[in-house]
């Protein structure tokens, strides 16, 4: 009953290689969002949702890619992972613009070998 | 864009302290929101405050958006080891499409 659940949970890649870490909902929202989170930079915005097919860029969106072709999917893609990509990833999901907060999942720990 | 400024980044202290974080903006919000993360988790909101003055409760936390409209103050009385976690705040500018956080506060609580 999460609402919102992030797969892998864990994931060690080598340098160069694509990853792809999957957001799904059940609550039927419309706003879709990537963080990530590292020592001493609380909460980083990737890239956002706003809808099928409508995303954005967020802060630290060099190096990532998003695709949101389903209602109930984001999926967060480093094209080419590099070390400094390893961080704890999260997504969240928002009825609103954000007036009501914002529902995080519990994270995904990506470690760049 | 948006900044949050988020104060003190982490605060160790014993059980049974009082505790109070603040976090203040550059420009005008009409949502505040306090979170609580606890290790190997995402954030849980806590408190949302939607009024300049709004003084709302949760259990030992109290939260308030200030008159300003440009902070946000969270207090946690009498506090327990399960308090720890890093608390964010995060809030919305009036003409804002999405939330900004801030950095953070780490607390650690001494049994």
């Amino acid at each position: 009953d999460a609402g919102i659940t992030q797969s892998p949970r864990h994931k060690v890649t080598e340098t160069g290689t694509p990853v792809t870490l999957r957001c799904h909902q059940t609550e039927n929202h419309r706003y879709m969002y990537w963080y990530r989170q590292d020592p001493g930079h609380g909460l980083r915005l990737i890239h956002y949702s706003y809808g099928v097919k409508d995303t954005d860029k967020g802060e630290v969106s060099d190096g990532y890619s998003v695709s949101r072709s389903k209602t109930e999917d984001f999926l967060l893609t480093l094209e080419s992972a590099t070390s400094s990509q390893t961080s704890v990833y999260f997504c969240a999901i928002s009825g609103t613009r954000g007036d009501y907060g914002y529902t995080f999942g519990s994270g995904t720990r990506l470690t760049v070998v | 864009g948006q900044q949050l400024n988020q104060s003190p980044q982490s605060m160790f202290i014993q059980e049974g302290e009082d505790v109070s974080m603040n976090c203040t903006s550059s420009s005008i919000f009409n949502t505040w929101l306090w979170y609580k993360q606890e290790p190997g988790e995402g954030p849980v909101l806590l408190i949302a405050l939607y009024k300049a003055g709004e003084l709302t409760s949760n259990g030992r936390l109290t939260a308030q958006f200030g008159i300003t409209r440009k902070d946000s103050f969270l207090n946690i009385s009498a506090s327990i080891p399960s308090d720890v976690g890093i608390y964010f705040c995060a809030g919305r500018e009036t003409s804002g499409s999405r939330l900004t956080f801030g950095e953070g506060t780490q607390l650690t609580v001494n049994p």
